[in-house]
């Protein structure tokens, strides 16, 4: 168990849907990262978040925002849903720089 | 665009062998290459390297840094039937004020009884 919690951990919806997806990081750890990970592309950096500011952006769609709220959990909007965003998101939460990143167990969304 | 590629893709051994995972990368602002292990479930943490040359080992796992060559290998001696797993090496490179992780593909490895 990293410490890393993110709920749910599964999310079945329809296209053309919105959801969210909700991270509390390890205790202390101020950093979060989202990833999703589908079958065809691998593990794909979306977005970085350090103490409430974003901080590195990756191959997130413009479908897609987040947020790190002041007790330093993070969400992760998917708006517009689209079969291909069926896939498992990960949160990962770290310190210091650089980063040992945690990952929590992940959330797997399912777009019928 | 940062580039990291594993080699090979799959590795099938039996028990008590020893086996080497190949990490290459092309990356602009290195900051940290970091290996992880993947079961059924979410990536667990094994090495964080950035300085070259200095081996970092955790039971019988060890892995290098060769930041000349812009390569990293992960050893794992005596292979047991708990290490079949998908072995992800990430490289980890700076941003303006943060920081971003890009993955190869995994090498899927198979330790048989």
């Amino acid at each position: 168990d990293s410490g890393v919690t993110q709920t749910p951990k599964h999310l079945i919806t329809a296209t053309g849907q919105r959801v969210t997806l909700r991270c509390s990081p390890r205790s202390g750890d101020l950093s979060v990262y989202w990833y999703q990970q589908s079958l065809d592309q691998g593990l794909q950096f979306l977005i970085q978040y350090y103490n409430g500011e974003e901080r590195a952006k990756g191959n997130i769609l413009e479908r897609f925002s987040a947020q790190q709220f002041p007790d330093l959990h993070s969400e992760l909007n998917l708006s517009s849903l689209e079969l291909g965003d069926s896939a498992l998101y990960f949160c990962a939460s770290g310190t210091s720089v650089p980063d040992t990143q945690y990952f929590g167990p992940g959330t797997r969304l399912t777009v019928l | 665009e940062d580039k990291v590629v594993q080699s090979p893709l799959s590795l099938v051994v039996h028990e008590g062998d020893t086996v080497t995972l190949n990490c290459s990368y092309e990356v602009t602002n290195f900051r940290s290459l970091l290996w992880y292990k993947q079961e059924k479930k979410a990536p667990t943490f094994l090495f964080m390297l950035t300085s070259s040359g200095i081996e970092k080992k955790s039971g019988r796992l060890s892995s290098i840094l060769d930041k000349k060559e812009l390569f990293s290998i992960l050893n794992i001696t005596a292979t047991q039937t708990g290490d079949s797993a998908v072995y992800l090496c990430a490289v980890e490179a700076k941003e303006t004020s943060g920081s971003r992780l890009t993955f190869g593909e995994g090498t899927q490895l198979t330790v048989n009884p």
